[in-house]
């Protein structure tokens, strides 16, 4: 089983619509989740971290389900240039390596 | 700060012929790895160094050597190129992995480099 497995898409949502993302996570004890972008061609860029109480920056909101061992990220008002694909990635608990999903990926249409 | 560089940018390679692949970094991490990603496959790691002098394997390490002589400095490099290497390879570095999400643990990725074997 893959250590964390994401939705590939692809995702084409109208300008101005609201997108959410999951990803889940098969170690429980799993400690730090972060988001990363990927525009085409390009190398992957942190988007934001995932914190236990959720977070908000600006229109994109993450959220954490330790119980389900999903998180999510919901973004709001798209914008043409949120077009990318977003990389789901966990650290587990023993701390050595960084898992990365196989990446969703979101066009948003004019 | 330059971050993380790679060198070089594209390279084709024939069958067997070997090559090194460089990435440094100056944010003085001391986590750094090697990626290769393929389409539908995601990020795999290949090797990764918790610091200087320590190197360890990823999901996917058959075909490649690392070494870690200085923080700065993560060479990868094929001994025998085969088809199955054609890849776009990315090293990143981060200051470390311990702990909750954070910024000590925000990897940074270099800009990739794109190698084809013929």
């Amino acid at each position: 089983r893959k250590e964390v497995e994401q939705d590939p898409g692809p995702f084409n949502v109208p300008e101005g619509a609201t997108v959410a993302f999951n990803c889940t996570y098969s170690n429980s004890a799993s400690q730090s989740f972060f988001w990363y972008r990927q525009d085409c061609r390009k190398e992957p860029k942190l988007l934001m971290s995932v914190y236990s109480s959720g977070n908000e920056d600006g229109r994109f909101t993450a959220q954490l389900n330790r119980a389900s061992q999903y998180i999510s990220l919901l973004i709001r008002d798209s914008k043409l240039s949120d077009s990318a694909t977003y990389l789901c990635v966990v650290i587990t608990n023993t701390g050595n390596q960084f898992y990365f999903g196989t990446g969703t990926s979101l066009t948003v249409i004019p | 700060n330059a971050g993380v560089t790679q060198t070089p940018k594209f390279q084709v390679l024939k069958t067997g012929q070997s090559m090194t692949l460089q990435c440094a970094q100056d944010m003085n991490h001391e986590y750094m790895s090697w990626y290769r990603q393929d389409p539908g496959m995601g990020l795999r790691l290949i090797h990764y160094s918790v610091g200087a002098g320590i190197t360890d394997q990823g999901e996917v390490p058959n075909g490649y050597n690392v070494s870690r002589s200085t923080t700065e400095d993560f060479p990868l490099r094929l001994l025998s190129a085969a088809p199955s290497q054609t890849s776009v390879y990315f090293c990143a570095s981060s200051y470390s992995l311990a702990g909750a999400s954070s910024s000590y643990n925000e990897q940074f990725f270099g800009p990739g480099t794109r190698l084809t074997v013929l």
